[in-house]
């Protein structure tokens, strides 16, 4: 088994951008996915696949990997973009889901 | 897309409880869907996945809850159920149903995740 390693927190005044990352020594043959969580709020998905976005997320989200470390940018930081992020693979040899411990993002 | 979770609450340690998550707004038979679940004050841990029946309506689960927990699926009246036996302390957590992506092409699979998610339904372990 494996572990996703995520900052406990990272912090972004408004209109400023936010980095968020999550690694492990095998992400590049993994692909990653992104949840955004309020609190009080079930999960969101914000971006798939590394660096797809569904519908309804805004283009300040995308995503990104290199290396060990996939990475979700957040550009022109608001307010409302407040809340818990979290990154999530699947283990390649038992196709179980497994998500990164969360990064809680401040905006200052 | 709509997934509403019930049957959530407090049950004793070795008790049973089960859950159903209402689906709508989708063809849920031909859909896999999953049970994730967070404990107060931690990241979501992924519970077991279903595949569609056509695709052999197979199961997979986390190993702490393997051989505890059961997820089944009556595509007919659109609802997805989680049983859970011998609930444990550790078991408390607010239990979500998620519909699950994936590229069904064999040549293009690599791996899951969870689209759409309901709001989730408490369940506490506690003597």
């Amino acid at each position: 088994s494996f572990v996703l390693t995520q900052p406990p927190s990272v912090s972004a005044a408004p209109g400023q951008t936010a980095t968020i990352t999550c690694g492990e020594n095998d992400i590049g043959r993994k692909s990653v996915h992104w949840y955004q969580q309020r609190p009080g709020q079930a999960p969101v998905l914000v971006i798939y696949y590394d660096d797809a976005r569904p519908s309804g997320i805004p283009e300040r989200f995308s995503g990104s990997k290199s290396g060990k470390t996939a990475t979700l940018t957040i550009s022109r930081v608001e307010a409302g973009d407040e809340a818990d992020y979290y990154c999530q693979v699947c283990d390649s040899s038992t196709d179980q889901a497994v998500f990164g411990g969360g990064t809680k993002l401040t905006v200052l | 897309v709509q997934l509403v979770e019930s049957g959530g609450g407090l049950v004793k340690p070795g008790g049973s409880l089960r859950l159903s998550c209402a689906a709508s707004g989708f063809t849920s038979s031909n859909a896999w869907m999953s049970w994730v679940r967070q404990a107060p004050g931690k990241g979501p841990e992924w519970v077991g996945r279903i595949k569609s029946r056509n695709e052999g309506g197979t199961t997979d689960y986390a190993a702490p809850v393997k051989g505890r927990f059961t997820i089944s699926r009556d595509d007919s009246s659109n609802i997805l159920y989680l049983q859970l036996n011998s609930l444990k302390i550790e078991d408390t957590a607010v239990y979500y149903c998620a519909t699950v992506g994936y590229c069904s092409r064999p040549s293009c699979y690599r791996g899951y995740y969870f689209d759409y998610w309901g709001p989730g339904t408490v369940v506490t372990v506690s003597s």
